[in-house]
């Protein structure tokens, strides 16, 4: 059973657009929601996360946005630039209920001048 | 800080044959998790453990797969037989907490 759901499967933007992933959860005890981004040949690398008590966080240029009563949090990625072309996953976890970190099956994203 | 270390990088076996792969977390971080990372795929979660202890296992085969963690530090999984749909990327990390969880590069199996 897939916990963590992720769309789309590919992603093509034009540099300086703006890259955007949705991913959706059912299971209530996850409460930490990182996003991480995987090179080719590289272990994935944590670039931001959130929590559900807040409905956005922002750092640079990436935005993970959050809703709760719909289960659903996304990734904006502004100003996409072509060194931002990698694969990402969501991933969701939870302390209570011994709830490890899962992952979406994440999306590949091509970033063209 | 070192990263998460992992070796080898790559392996290459026969099907049937068995296999081990080693993994050194970051120093402190009592979180160890194995993942199996099909080509195209997300990672999929085979064991973690607290310390030396397991937490989960669930979606560890473990007809053919084991694990264990020595003295709560480095940790080897194991695959012995193994089959042609076990050729992924095998990827370790760790985390202080449930949370931050730091990837090594992993080890790329291919069972032929």
């Amino acid at each position: 059973q897939q916990q963590v759901k992720q769309s789309p499967q590919s992603l093509i933007v034009q540099k300086g657009g703006i890259s955007i992933i949705n991913c959706a959860y059912e299971n209530t005890a996850f409460d930490y929601f990182p996003w991480y981004q995987q090179f080719p040949g590289k272990g994935p690398a944590l670039l931001i996360a959130i929590r559900p008590d807040v409905s956005e966080k922002k750092e640079g240029r990436f935005t993970i946005s959050f809703n709760k009563s719909a289960k659903q949090f996304s990734l904006h990625i502004m100003d996409s630039q072509p060194g931002d072309s990698a694969t990402y996953f969501c991933a969701a976890s939870g302390n209570s209920g011994n709830t490890p970190l899962v992952f979406g099956k994440g999306t590949r994203l091509s970033v063209i001048a | 800080e070192a990263g998460v270390a992992q070796s080898p990088r790559y392996k290459i076996i026969e099907k049937r044959q068995s296999v081990a792969f080693w993994c050194n977390p970051i120093s402190g971080h009592a979180t160890l998790y194995w993942y199996q990372q099909i080509l195209g795929q997300g990672p999929k979660l085979l064991i973690q453990f607290q310390n030396n202890g397991v937490v989960d296992d669930s979606q560890l085969p473990k007809d053919r797969f084991s694990a264990e963690r020595l003295k709560g530090v480095d940790s080897t999984l194991k695959i012995q037989p193994a089959k042609l749909e076990d050729s992924a990327v095998y990827l370790c990390a760790s985390s202080i907490d449930r949370d931050q969880a730091f990837f090594g590069q992993g080890t790329r199996l291919t069972v032929v």
